[in-house]
């Protein structure tokens, strides 16, 4: 399973984007690289999903080079309840992607 | 109104008490997962269930056992071999064949008594 590879912690401020990168080097050929958001005593929340160059949704933009060692994951204009936990994942889709390795993520603090 | 459900939301053990933490899903999604999470750490893997009657351990599952008898429902026991189980209990969901999208529970945080 390719491992990744995250800042601890990150602070911003309210307004702000936010882009947090994940390294990893050693992704597979049918791996996707997702990102979940935890607030605390809650389950992950699925944020995005890709598998290469961009993808943007109505939370988030993910943003994955060619070589697909790294990703970024942006957040436009946070806000304090943006205050989490973000998680990269690596894995493989459908049958045999059923293991995924969850790191100790980023903590992400929003300022007034 | 779709999800997954866990209960309960605080469970408390004694020593050398079997507890089990329920997880139901009414999302048609056949593969189910249990995660424990400690403080300030990730999710780590316990065990899954990618079919009914059909269940792999995953990374830590010495402690615990899983039944899946139907679809909806993957009920985690943690046994009294599980020597620290004070943790907090995820459980999720995916529908096979669905991009690695899992779908996660509230939560049951677990105490000892």
């Amino acid at each position: 399973l390719a491992k990744t590879t995250q800042p601890i912690s990150m602070d911003s401020y309210e307004g702000q984007e936010v882009n947090i990168t994940c390294s990893h080097n050693n992704i597979a050929t049918n791996d996707y690289i997702t990102w979940y958001q935890q607030f605390p005593s809650q389950g992950p929340r699925f944020i995005i999903q890709g598998y290469k160059t961009k993808v943007t949704n109505e939370v988030a933009s993910l943003f994955i080079p060619a070589d697909r060692k790294s990703s970024t994951l942006s957040l436009p204009r946070v806000s304090l309840s943006d205050t989490a936990v973000y998680y990269c994942l690596v894995g493989e889709a459908g049958e045999y992607g059923n293991k995924l390795v969850f790191g100790a993520g980023t903590i992400l603090r929003v300022k007034s | 109104d779709g999800g997954i459900t866990q209960s309960p939301k605080y469970l408390f053990r004694k020593e050398g008490q079997n507890v089990t933490l329920s997880c139901e899903q009414n999302l048609n999604h056949d593969a189910m997962y249990w995660y424990r999470q400690d403080p300030g750490q990730g999710l780590r893997l316990i065990y899954y269930s990618q079919i009914v009657n059909d269940f792999q351990k995953g990374d830590i599952a010495e402690g615990y056992s899983v039944s899946r008898e139907k679809k909806e429902s993957f009920p985690l026991t943690v046994t009294s071999a599980q020597k620290n189980p004070t943790a907090f209990y995820l459980c999720a969901s995916r529908r096979t064949g669905d991009q690695e999208t899992q779908y996660f529970g509230p939560g049951t945080r677990l105490l000892v008594l």
